[in-house]
């Protein structure tokens, strides 16, 4: 399995929206609906934020939200606050085996 | 709470084994997957394979299949996981995390520091 593919690095303002963008194939994001997104700290364990593509675990503030069109998954964050600044993976099943992004490092200006 | 406890860091030497424990608590071991992942310095994470506590199915990712095995001891709540031939790029923080139905990962252990060196 090749890694998902993120941009590198993302960027906005504090109350700005920013979009990170997770590129797979028809044999794991476009296959299934089983997308999950992890915000990660720098030596941090990472933390589910995003699962079944749009659903977010209890805790996770409603300014993550989650969202597949063909082959490419999103995470968006809206009112972006200075906190939100991390890194950010997405990971797809791909039947019987599972797939992460590159990861994407979020910068709050 | 649910807790993964894992096990402490290790060094070896190119072509060596190491095998790290995950020891779970706080939920039944056998209704959860546990997976393994591993995070290179300042790399991504990459999957690793997983075990079904339940009934010791075991899958593995296609690059490391032929030096890694998970396996798991129901009575102690642990599984464990083992890679072989170990070369400087295995050099990495290795993370156990408890699978779900809806195929994330919704707790992790704290890491294992393998650093591989001559």
């Amino acid at each position: 399995q090749s890694a998902l593919t993120q941009p590198p690095s993302a960027s906005g303002s504090p109350g700005q929206s920013v979009t990170i963008s997770c590129t797979g194939t028809g044999s794991d994001v476009g296959g299934y609906d089983y997308v999950s997104w992890y915000q990660q700290y720098p030596g941090t364990v990472p933390k589910l934020i995003i699962y079944e593509v749009t659903k977010r675990p209890s805790g996770v503030p409603d300014r993550f939200s989650g969202s597949k069109s063909g082959n490419t998954a999103s995470l968006t964050v809206s009112g972006l606050q200075a906190e939100d600044e991390a890194d950010y993976y997405c990971s797809s099943y791909a039947g019987s085996d599972w797939v992460f992004g590159g990861g994407t490092k979020l910068t709050v200006l | 709470q649910v807790q993964l406890v894992q096990s402490g860091a290790e060094v070896k030497k190119p072509g060596a084994s190491v095998k790290v424990s995950c020891q779970a608590s706080g939920y039944t071991f056998t209704h959860h997957n546990i997976h393994w992942v591993r995070q290179a310095p300042g790399q991504r994470l990459e999957w690793m394979g997983w075990i079904n506590v339940g009934n010791g199915i075991t899958r593995y990712s296609r690059n490391l299949r032929e030096r890694v095995t998970i396996s798991w001891d129901t009575s102690a709540s642990t599984a464990y996981m083992e890679l072989s031939s170990l070369r400087s790029e295995d050099s990495a923080l290795y993370y156990c995390a408890r699978g779900t139905f809806f195929k994330a990962f919704d707790f992790w252990g704290r890491g294992t520091m393998v650093t591989v060196s001559s």
